[in-house]
């Protein structure tokens, strides 16, 4: 059973918009939760990472919140730009320690067209 | 600049063939993992290392093998092939299980026919 779940699945936005990942997971305990980047054919970069119950950070052009509560966060990406076309990748870590697992979803593609 | 390394980017190979995928890490890291990725799955956990010498296995291990030679090298071994190993592999670093940072390698896409 899937336990980290994204959406869209896919997205597609003009350059300069803004838009919003979302990211629902099931996973017991939910330590952290991390958003990746993965353009095409390359690997995975970490954005942000959140821990808090309730928590937000900011990086650049994206900012992210964290409801452990609702086991819910966003990825908002602000002013798009063609570079961030590439596949969003939500990860929840069970632990913060040697016997964690991280959760992986399935991705969001991102399209961004001039 | 730390990094890791997979090779071969690309392999094809048919059924029942023997492949090595190799990683390299230069984070000084003791933690190291090998993952699928398959579309419509998140990555998946195939096998995994505390250091060298130790092998963890990890939620989709069948038909692989693994071996960490050095804190450094991590192999993944597919001794017999089969096409539903068809898939994107990836190896990853990190210092420490948990929250720490994961650094992934590039990937190395096998395709088995």
């Amino acid at each position: 059973k899937t336990q980290v779940e994204q959406s869209p699945q896919s997205l597609v936005v003009r350059q300069g918009e803004n838009c919003v990942l979302q990211c629902n997971y099931s996973v017991t305990p939910d330590n952290h939760l991390r958003w990746f980047k993965q353009d095409t054919g390359k690997g995975l970069v970490s954005l942000t990472v959140l821990v808090d119950q309730k928590d937000k950070t900011s990086n650049g052009r994206y900012s992210a919140t964290l409801d452990k509560d609702a086991k819910h966060s966003t990825l908002h990406i602000t002013a798009t730009l063609l570079d961030d076309t590439a596949t969003y990748i939500c990860v929840v870590g069970d632990r913060g320690s040697a016997l964690g697992r991280l959760h992986f979803g399935a991705g969001t593609q991102l399209i961004v067209i001039p | 600049e730390a990094a890791v390394t997979q090779s071969p980017r690309n392999k094809v190979t048919v059924t029942g063939g023997n492949v090595t995928l190799s990683c390299r890490q230069t984070n000084s890291h003791n933690y190291m993992y090998w993952y699928r990725q398959d579309t419509g799955h998140g990555l998946r956990l195939i096998h995994y290392s505390y250091g060298a010498g130790n092998l963890q296995i990890g939620d989709v291990p069948d038909g692989y093998k693994a071996t960490r030679t050095t804190q450094e090298d991590f192999f993944l071994l597919l001794e017999l092939a089969s096409p539903s190993q068809t898939s994107l592999y990836f190896c990853a670093s990190s210092d420490r299980a948990g929250n720490s940072d994961y650094t992934f390698g590039s990937g190395t896409r096998l395709l088995v026919i």
